[in-house]
């Protein structure tokens, strides 16, 4: 599965829209982009995932670049739950269910 | 509501003691797996079952069995713990693209 890059933190004010970068240069054309978080002391929750076009649902709005190199993850409304580590996963569609999780990118949302 | 439940959520065992952790889900998912999570190691697949009597392992599995006797359950055994096992330890099941995490479990091998 293609490794991912991603800030190691960022902060953002509450209320306002929170755009998470994501890297994964050496995707490969089988390859979803997936992003989970994990809220302090809890388990990975799933987000949004998405292949090359643009995704969106209850939680976030995911936006993956026409070549496919980056992503960005947009949570339109942040409130202080959603400070989490937000984790970039790439991985090919058979994989059966496993993910490799890398550092992700602490959130911080601020009052 | 169906659920994936870890327990116990902590637990104390000393070293050399055989420990087991229990996972079960209610989705009757195919797909369960074993994490840990380490501070400066993110989370690491341990173990992971595709189905009934099927278990594979994953990338930190030395130290760690598994056996999948149904569909609910996947048990995590430490067959003698060691200090290094000190971890968070997280179940999964998945379906389709998505993984659901249990809550956690907080081991502390002393």
């Amino acid at each position: 599965d293609a490794k991912t890059t991603q800030p190691p933190s960022m902060d953002c004010a509450e209320g306002r829209a929170a755009n998470l970068p994501c890297n994964h240069s050496t995707i490969s054309g089988n390859e979803y982009v997936y992003w989970y978080r994990q809220i302090h002391s809890q388990g990975p929750q799933y987000i949004i995932h998405g292949l090359k076009n643009n995704e969106t649902n209850e939680m976030a709005s995911l936006i993956i670049t026409e070549d496919r190199k980056s992503s960005t993850l947009i949570l339109p409304h942040a409130t202080l739950r959603d400070t989490a580590v937000y984790y970039c996963i790439v991985r090919v569609t058979d994989s059966w269910g496993k993910f490799q999780f890398g550092a992700g990118t602490q959130v911080v949302v601020t009052p | 509501d169906a659920e994936i439940t870890q327990s116990p959520r902590h637990k104390i065992t000393e070293t050399g003691r055989q420990v087991t952790l229990a996972c079960h889900q209610t989705w009757n998912h195919n797909n369960m797996f074993w994490y840990r999570q380490d501070l400066g190691h993110g989370l690491r697949l341990i173990h992971y079952s595709y189905g009934v009597h099927d278990t594979n392992k994953g990338e930190v599995s030395d130290g760690y069995s598994v056996s999948r006797s149904n569909t609910e359950d996947l048990p995590l055994t430490l067959e003698s713990a060691a200090s290094s096992q000190t971890s968070v330890y997280f179940c999964a099941s998945s379906v389709g693209q998505k993984a659901f995490f249990g809550q956690g479990t907080r081991l502390t091998v002393v």
